[in-house]
């Protein structure tokens, strides 16, 4: 079974400055892909990026981009110029590929915390 | 026009008693999914269904039964509510099609049993 893992349970920023997120996953599979989602105190489940493992251009969405090494398992999160908006929980997520109706599995999730 | 909606968005009640979530989804998707997030923030997948059939239950207790009258709707129905089922209960969908093409979730249910 594949295992996502997120090794900093809470993460501070300055405002302004950038921040990175840690992700490392476990996986026989060849076919996959990562999400980071978003989930701020109103509990909205919000996409923030998405990687697919056959590619291997780092994916970006404006200030968050993210470091994909495929080899060593690991995909973490860069933001950057943080905004108070960005305070909320990380989760990073795999997903199986193939019918591509398989369900998320998640790591703990990273408390984000952006100091003004 | 609210992509994935579930009712309610809070629900409060007894030990013991049976309550049911809904959930709707308005993108055409055709496979729904419940996911479960605990105290600690811990989300897990609980079942999937694609058209209507179920796709995957994981080891969930046979008190949740799932129910997807149409690809657009799927409910979850909780018998005999236990302490320990309090949690945020979230709805979501995609589409079945080659490509990791995200999940879109509603806001959550919490459900708080006392």
């Amino acid at each position: 079974a594949q295992t996502v893992t997120q090794s900093q349970p809470e993460m501070s920023v300055q405002e302004a400055e950038t921040v990175t997120l840690s992700c490392t996953y476990d996986t026989s599979e060849s076919d996959y892909y990562l999400f980071w989602y978003k989930q701020p105190p109103s509990r909205q489940m919000i996409l923030v990026i998405r990687q697919e493992a056959y590619k291997q251009q780092n994916a970006t969405e404006n200030r968050f981009s993210v470091n994909f090494q495929k080899a060593a398992k690991s995909f973490s999160l860069k933001i950057s110029d943080s905004q108070l908006g960005d305070a909320a929980m990380y989760f990073c997520a795999y997903r199986s590929g193939g019918s591509g109706n398989t369900p998320l599995v998640f790591g703990k999730g990273t408390r984000l915390s952006v100091i003004a | 026009d609210t992509a994935v909606s579930q009712t309610p968005k809070y629900l409060v009640t007894q030990m013991g008693n049976d309550k049911s979530i809904k959930c709707e989804q308005n993108l055409g998707h055709d496979t729904m999914y419940w996911y479960k997030q605990d105290s600690k923030k811990f989300l897990k997948i609980m079942f999937s269904y694609n058209n209507k059939e179920l796709i995957i239950n994981e080891t969930v207790p046979n008190r949740f039964s799932p129910k997807s009258p149409d690809k657009a709707h799927l409910n979850l129905h909780i018998n005999s509510l236990e302490l320990g089922d309090s949690a945020v209960y979230f709805c979501a969908s995609s589409q079945t099609r080659t490509g990791g093409y995200e999940q879109y979730f509603g806001p959550g249910t919490r459900l708080t049993v006392t």
